[in-house]
């Protein structure tokens, strides 16, 4: 039950589109197409953005997109906002069990 | 509306033991899985434990094998972690975690603060 590997930070301009990965294994993220993504503010609870890799719940804004290459899963912002700073965290299914990422830190400059 | 309740927690000492409780209403709580996340201060999402929607099948980190056990009551509507031989790894805020089924987890507790200090 090794962490996903996520970048510490990422930083991007208003208007601008980043991309954060979430590196796994053969064990959980290339196996199963369970990656989901979670936006936590700081002192807020973690709130879902993506899950099952690439579907999105109703009411995330269309700017934020997921998708997976082998054991790496990716979250797409596209449009920067100033909204978007905060700590991003991926998470995987890994058969019985779940593991997070380390988590991102994004901010807009 | 869908509300997930979070009671328990506090200041424990090294080797002492607690309870948390989560009480859920505004959806059909036996229909879902639910898991345990923490986070302790500063630091990210760690997932700890699940539970299955009728309680058949529990599941836990390496880092909590064999001290902590989940566990619900479905009649009650209520997620239990018992934290036992507590240490200070284990100081972290805890939430309770609605699953829709693929680990998607869209419903969180507010988080209660397990703090263990001599």
């Amino acid at each position: 039950q090794s962490a996903l590997t996520q970048p510490a930070s990422v930083s991007g301009s208003p208007g601008q589109s980043i991309t954060i990965s979430c590196t796994g294994t053969s064990s959980d993220v290339a196996r199963y197409n369970l990656v989901s993504w979670y936006r936590q503010y700081p002192g807020k609870v973690p709130e879902v953005l993506i899950y099952e890799v690439t579907k999105r719940p109703s009411g995330v804004s269309n700017r934020f997109s997921g998708s997976k290459s082998g054991n790496t899963a990716s979250l797409t912002i596209s449009g920067l906002q100033a909204e978007d700073e905060g700590d991003y965290y991926c998470c995987s299914y890994e058969g019985r069990t779940g593991v997070f990422g380390g988590g991102t830190k994004l901010t807009v400059l | 509306q869908v509300q997930v309740v979070q009671s328990g927690g506090g200041v424990v000492q090294p080797g002492g033991s607690l309870r948390l409780s989560c009480s859920a209403s505004g959806f059909i709580f036996s229909t879902y899985a639910m898991h345990w996340v923490r986070q302790a201060p500063g630091k990210g999402l760690e997932w700890v434990a699940v539970v299955w929607h009728d309680g058949s099948n529990k599941f836990y980190a390496d880092s909590v094998r064999g001290r902590f056990t989940i566990s619900r009551d479905n009649s009650k509507n209520t997620l239990y972690l018992q934290m036992n031989s507590l240490g200070a790894e284990d100081t972290a805020v805890y939430y309770c975690v609605r699953d829709e089924g693929t680990y998607k987890f869209d419903y969180w507790g507010q988080g209660t603060l397990v703090t263990v200090s001599s």
